[in-house]
């Protein structure tokens, strides 16, 4: 069963406007998440995460906000970037699992110029 | 600070052939994980080690997948024998601890089964 959902597949985004990108979830247990992006050949590698007490992180370009009421999370990328094209997976964790990570399908960002 | 390493990167076998893969985790990071990352799926865990002791191993075939991490550092993944469903990405990770929320990624070991 797929605990963490992402519906979106792919997305295109023209540079310097804001990517977003949506990510579901369906344990109320998940007490961290995160989002990594993959490019190809490559593993994956983090980028932003939040706690479930918080609602809102945000690092330079990238805002992930937690909804928990509606199980849903979304990260912000703004401005988009021709270099932020990559794979971006949202991943959730709880403590009782020893943070083991589980992921979303992806959703595939191009940015074009 | 040298990041999570693996070998080999590519590796193609017939069904019903053994594999092998190797990871060796961050320096200092007690934990460590090996996921399967299917085509268009995201990473899967198979299994979850802190120091030489596994912590979740629920989701791995045992039937067919072993891992183990002697020493509390290194730690190999055999597939015997291998299937054609088998065909993957195998991803090394590694925390500092059972209790880090951030895991460091390796660059994946890519299985082709024919």
């Amino acid at each position: 069963d797929q605990q963490v959902k992402q519906n979106s597949p792919s997305l295109s985004v023209q540079e310097g406007r804001i990517s977003i990108l949506n990510c579901d979830y369906t344990n109320s247990m998940f007490d961290y998440f995160l989002w990594y992006k993959k490019y190809p050949a490559e593993g994956p590698t983090f980028l932003i995460s939040i706690s479930s007490i918080k609602d809102k992180n945000e690092d330079g370009r990238f805002t992930v906000f937690l909804n928990k009421s509606a199980k849903h999370l979304s990260l912000h990328i703004v401005p988009s970037q021709p270099g932020d094209s990559a794979v971006y997976f949202c991943a959730a964790s709880e403590a009782d699992s020893g943070y083991a990570l589980n992921f979303g399908k992806g959703t595939s960002l191009l940015v074009t110029p | 600070e040298a990041g999570v390493a693996q070998s080999p990167r590519y590796k193609i076998i017939e069904k019903r052939q053994s594999v092998a893969f190797w990871c060796n985790p961050i320096s200092g990071h007690a934990t460590l994980y090996w996921y399967q990352q299917i085509l268009g799926q995201g990473p899967k865990l198979l299994i979850q080690f802190q120091n030489n002791g596994v912590v979740d191993d629920s989701q791995l075939p045992k039937d067919r997948f072993s891992a183990e991490r002697l020493k509390g550092v290194d730690s190999t993944l055999k597939i015997q024998p291998a299937k054609l469903e088998d065909s993957a990405v195998y991803l090394c990770a590694s925390s500092l601890g059972i209790d880090t929320t951030e895991a460091f990624f390796g660059q994946g070991t890519r299985l082709t089964v024919v």
